[in-house]
């Protein structure tokens, strides 16, 4: 099947810097891509939709100057945490549909635990 | 807006046990509706679906019936095994059938031998 890769596993970063997290499928194309954040015992919460070739869109609540996300090429998006800080310490999780439309074909990336200390 | 309640873990049962999982739903419409799992250390993955009332999505021996009446997606599965210890994750997508899903919270299931 599909597989969607992501970059690092995990981070442990200082309050105040940055740090990108890369979203890659490996081997199929993806023009979207989108980026969900899961807190201990809750549910994955979409952030964004990353769009090939456009800005992306941010879900309702979500700063866009605080998670950047650029969507490089076909098969690579990255989220940036700018000025982190220990709020912003979560597990961030990567899905890219391998077929335009139909929420079936999702493919979703190991995650990403990030730590701001 | 959507949502889903997910049955809250941890959940431990000895292997060959019957297990349910059970999900309910609030959304606009008929939605579809979706069972994932996540192994150790693996992305999630899709288990079953099922897109309309009463539609019976099934996979790896686990189904979910689609439940109008009572909104609601229980996983069932009749005899578990060591190697469905995983989390999973009840979801649904809107009538537009988009790709975004809501999400329940997640279910740990651990089978003991």
């Amino acid at each position: 099947g599909a597989v969607v890769s992501q970059h690092p596993s995990w981070v442990i970063c200082k309050s105040g810097t940055s740090v990108k997290i890369e979203c890659r499928s490996l081997d199929f194309q993806a023009t979207t891509m989108f980026w969900y954040r899961q807190f201990p015992k809750q549910s994955l919460m979409l952030m964004a939709t990353s769009n090939e070739g456009s800005k992306a869109t941010y879900e309702q609540g979500v700063e866009k100057d605080k998670f950047l996300i650029n969507h490089a090429s076909l098969t690579l998006s990255t989220l940036t945490v700018t000025s982190a800080h220990p709020e912003d310490s979560s597990f961030y999780i990567c899905s890219a549909p391998k077929q335009t439309g139909g929420a079936d074909t999702q493919y979703f990336g190991p995650g990403t635990r990030l730590t701001v200390l | 807006g959507d949502s889903v309640t997910q049955m809250e873990g941890p959940v431990t049962l000895s292997e060959e046990a019957f297990l349910t999982i059970n999900c309910t739903y609030t959304a606009t419409g008929y939605p579809s509706l979706f069972w994932y799992v996540q192994y150790p250390g693996e992305g999630l993955q899709l288990l079953l679906k099922a897109t309309k009332a009463d539609d019976k999505g099934s996979n790896k021996g686990f189904e979910a019936t689609y439940r109008k009446e009572t909104t609601s997606f229980h996983l069932e599965k009749g005899s578990v095994q060591v190697s469905d210890s995983a989390v999973y994750f009840c979801a649904l997508s809107d009538i537009f059938g988009n790709e975004k899903l809501t999400f329940g919270t997640g279910t740990r299931l651990t089978i003991i031998p």
